[in-house]
């Protein structure tokens, strides 16, 4: 089945510490996107990639680094920069058709906590 | 102006009742409109893409007014498994997907 999977489910990180939040899609989408939201709050960009090996920040990237090396991969680093780290991370994909974007699709998110 | 604007609500409405949501949006070049749903602790899923000339599935309607750069979700017949958190997402090829904030509603029996 297509899909886009996201791993661990649960991320516990301790001050100081870099984690990996891994991000997967098989649907060939040329788009994949990081997101982050906190307790009752809208979904903020922090970096999205069009194409492999070009990625753009978004509204909240510092303390993030990503990497796009393969069109199916997408994984965002949070690193010790990041000074409060502890929210929902979520990653989606969408594809291009003719000049639209079509809908895109999420992966289960990742819930880090820092201890 | 915020790229994408959303009424945060809550909306509070009884089984049965009609409820709309508006969404508002700055760049005119947006070409791609779609209203995801968000359940408590999930994420968010896909509920309808909205065309230019609206759309309808089921109990739910779409619609885009480019002239305004708004668009609109009308639920009819809430059900109780219609509470959400309901999210407009605005896109211009080639740029990020821009979500609004969302918009909480509250079905009670």
């Amino acid at each position: 089945d297509g899909g886009i999977t996201q791993s661990p489910k649960y991320l516990f990180r301790k001050e100081g510490q870099n984690v990996t939040l891994s991000c997967e899609q098989n649907l060939n989408h040329d788009a994949m996107y990081w997101y982050r939201q906190d307790p009752g709050q809208g979904l903020r960009l922090i970096y999205y990639s069009q194409i492999v090996n070009d990625f753009q920040k978004g509204d909240i990237a510092e303390g993030y680094s990503v990497s796009r090396e393969k069109k199916e991969s997408f994984p965002l680093t949070v690193t010790s920069a990041q000074k409060n780290p502890t929210a929902f991370y979520l990653c989606a994909s969408n594809g291009l058709v003719g000049r639209a974007n079509t809908e895109a699709f999420f992966g289960q998110g990742t819930r880090l906590t820092v201890v | 102006r915020k790229e994408v604007e959303q009424d945060p609500g809550p909306f509070n409405v009884p089984e049965g009742a009609t409820v709309a949501f508006n969404c508002t949006y700055s760049n005119s070049a947006s070409q791609s409109f779609f209203w995801y749903r968000q359940d408590c602790r999930k994420e968010p899923k896909l509920l309808m893409s909205v065309y230019s000339s609206g759309n309808e599935d089921g109990r739910f309607t779409a619609q885009l007014n480019r002239a305004s750069q708004y668009i609109s979700l009308l639920i009819r017949d809430s059900k109780l498994s219609d509470s959400a958190t309901y999210l407009c997402v605005v896109n211009q090829a080639g740029t990020a997907l821009i979500f609004g904030k969302g918009t909480t509603l509250s079905v009670s029996s």
